[in-house]
């Protein structure tokens, strides 16, 4: 079992629907949980970050953590073509490092 | 804008040879890291430097060397590379609290 596993997609949402991106992890220790965007041939770029259970909301994004299923999710409103990209869901278990999943490519038509 | 900058942006080389990679961070940020992203992969977390003495490694041969230097900056060096090394590689440094990681724009190598 890998230790974060993502949908690697490619998801096909179309100009300003709700995109929703999944992430489970295997240790449930876990305790920090980030989201990146990465676009092709660029680095990965932080866009959310979650710490505890809940709903956290920046913008037009949200992030939902569920430990006790050990699942996050990123859920993206009024989706746009600048929206496509590789999402990359990783999580911090151990102070040092982030693991992260192979990613899920997004693509939003226009 | 993340404040952490790498070198070479590209670079070629051939099986065998050495290569240093070199990585400034962001002011304040006293912890550095470096992960590999090979294509279509996830990055994979090679090592982490934290005021000059590595403090995490991941599944990586000892050819895999790095160094901190007291200005924070940071050097990857690979040795005997193979062909399978060809990879993004990526320096990032970690805000002091949150543990959120900034990555640089990346090195990428190619392995030939």
């Amino acid at each position: 079992q890998k230790e974060v596993e993502q949908n690697s997609g490619p998801l096909s949402v179309p100009e300003g629907a709700i995109a929703s991106l999944n992430c489970t992890y295997s240790d449930r220790g876990s305790q920090s949980f980030f989201w990146y965007r990465q676009y092709s041939g660029k680095s990965p770029e932080l866009i959310m970050s979650i710490y505890s259970n809940g709903d956290k909301e920046d913008g037009r994004f949200t992030a939902q953590l569920n430990k006790a299923s050990q699942y996050v999710s990123l859920l993206i409103r009024d989706s746009q073509p600048s929206d496509s990209a590789t999402y990359l869901c990783a999580v911090n278990n151990d102070g040092n490092k982030l693991v992260f999943g192979a990613g899920t490519i997004l693509r939003v038509k226009s | 804008e993340t404040g952490v900058t790498q070198s070479p942006t590209h670079l070629i080389k051939t099986r065998g040879q050495q290569v240093t990679l070199r990585c400034s961070s962001q002011s304040g940020h006293n912890t550095v890291s470096w992960y590999q992203q090979a294509l279509g992969q996830g990055p994979q977390f090679i090592f982490q430097y934290y005021r000059e003495e590595e403090n995490g490694r991941g599944n990586f041969p000892p050819r895999f060397s790095g160094l901190q230097f007291p200005n924070y900056s940071s050097e990857l060096n690979v040795n005997a590379l193979e062909l399978d090394d060809s990879a993004l590689y990526l320096c990032a440094s970690r805000g002091s609290f949150t543990g959120e990681l900034f990555f640089g724009e990346g090195s990428r190598l190619t392995v030939l």
